[in-house]
């Protein structure tokens, strides 16, 4: 069974600081992988999507990157703000498992002034 | 308008009651899926479909079950519903890449 950890739980961290994320999977036989972004009490918002034959994918200040032979993936976040205060999920989705997401217990971070 | 809409928002309801959450998506996916999550726990899946006849249980299914209207519609019930069924409930659609989700019902049952 897939499992999926995030480390660490939380991470507060001085504004334009850049930080990373860790997400680790037991079983590299994935499809893909996804890092979301949740507000307190609000929806889930894609970020990044990495197909399984892809290295890294970048939007703006984030880049996340996929090393599927050691079960890993990284986000990392450039020169953080306040507003990048938020929970990240990062969610695999396992092949032959039709497109059904295991998530991790999710980063909460907070950016201070 | 949003790509995947959940409705009640948010909702109150008595321990025994059935109640019903709504989902609709724009995105003319096949694939729907509903996920609740709880603090610590992280999302689990509770039922998942195909296509309007293709419905399938996830890890959590006991308690619930699902409405699959149309290929847009994907609605998941609480036949009798308990106190630790209180969570939030993500309804969320994909087409083998990216998956989208809805803002989240927040459901207390009393």
């Amino acid at each position: 069974k897939q499992e999926v950890t995030q480390i660490p739980a939380a991470l507060s961290v001085p504004e334009g600081e850049n930080l990373v994320l860790n997400c680790s999977f037991t079983d590299s036989a994935i499809y893909n992988l996804q890092w979301f972004r949740q507000d307190p009490g609000k929806g889930l918002t894609s970020l990044l999507l990495i197909q399984s034959s892809q290295r890294e994918q970048t939007s703006g200040r984030l880049n996340a990157s996929l090393d599927k032979s050691s079960g890993r993936s990284t986000l990392y976040i450039a020169a953080s703000q306040p507003g990048d205060s938020a929970t990240y999920l990062c969610a695999v989705v396992p092949r032959g498992t039709a497109s059904k997401l295991t998530f991790g217990t999710g980063t909460r971070l907070q950016v201070t002034l | 308008d949003a790509d995947v809409t959940q409705t009640p928002r948010n909702r109150i309801t008595k321990t025994g009651k059935r109640i019903m959450l709504e989902c609709s998506q724009t995105k003319g996916h096949d694939r729907m899926y509903w996920y609740r999550q709880d603090p610590g726990l992280g999302l689990r899946l509770i039922y998942y479909s195909f296509d309007v006849k293709d419905i399938n249980k996830g890890e959590i299914s006991d308690g619930y079950s699902v409405s699959r209207q149309a290929q847009a519609k994907f609605s998941l019930s609480l036949e009798s519903a308990i106190p630790n069924q209180t969570a939030l409930y993500f309804c969320a659609t994909s087409d083998l890449g990216e998956a989208f989700f809805g803002q989240g019902t927040r459901l207390t049952v009393v």
